[in-house]
């Protein structure tokens, strides 16, 4: 079974402050990653995946990830965040796996505030 | 190319009912998932259909069930409704290919449907 921690349920930031958002997972097979926003009323966008590879993953709006093996964990990370990031943001997992499933497993989410 | 679209957006049921929600899967897309989402349980997995036959299922009741059309198009039904069913529904769809299945299918995700039990 997988799981996902997101450490943090709630983070405020002043407006063009950094932030990192935490996450960790618990799988006993190897793992795809993602990060989703959600904005009010509105459905799961995706920010970043990794799949393989290079362990610093780029995604949109400015964010980025680490993919850190040892310690089972996937920040998301922002060097200067703007008001419009205000919202909340899942951290999820896919097992590799030789079945066809294809669920994501999510965090329970953090929501992010970004003050003026 | 347009998005997955859900209909209703939005729904109010009384216990005891019955409801039937629909997504529309991004064209081409052959997979869809459904997942309901609770401010209590966060963000959960119901069941997962690809070229009209369920793949994979969540640990839901079998109150909970869906089917999918030629089209690809789902929908999910909820029988005798419950207050603790208020949630917002979402779907994904993706490309779903299951030669490779090993493989990494992205999953877009609709608007929702947020359902509400009275």
């Amino acid at each position: 079974a997988q799981s996902v921690t997101q450490l943090d349920s709630q983070v405020p930031v002043f407006e063009e402050a950094p932030v990192e958002l935490r996450c960790n997972y618990s799988s006993s097979v190897s793992v795809y990653l993602f990060w989703y926003v959600q904005y009010p009323n509105q459905g799961l966008q995706l920010l970043l995946k990794y799949l393989s590879g290079s362990t610093l993953v780029k995604g949109i709006n400015g964010f980025e990830a680490e993919f850190n093996k040892s310690q089972t964990s996937f920040h998301l990370r922002k060097p200067s965040v703007h008001i419009s990031d205000t919202a909340e943001y899942f951290c999820a997992v896919r097992m590799i796996s030789s079945g066809s499933a294809r669920q994501l497993t999510f965090g329970s989410g953090t929501q992010l505030t970004v003050l003026p | 190319k347009a998005g997955v679209t859900q209909t209703p957006r939005y729904l109010i049921k009384t216990r005891g009912q019955q409801v039937t929600l629909s997504c529309s899967p991004i064209s081409g897309h052959r997979s869809v998932s459904w997942y309901q989402q609770t401010p209590g349980q966060g963000l959960q997995f119901l069941f997962e259909y690809f070229s009209e036959t369920q793949r994979n299922k969540g640990n839901f009741p079998g109150r909970f069930s869906g089917r999918q059309f030629s089209n690809s198009r789902s929908e999910m039904n909820v029988s005798t409704l419950e207050l603790g069913d208020s949630a917002l529904y979402l779907c994904a769809s993706s490309l779903g290919a299951p030669g490779v299945p090993r493989g990494y299918n992205e999953q877009f995700f609709g608007p929702g449907t947020r359902l509400t039990v009275l």
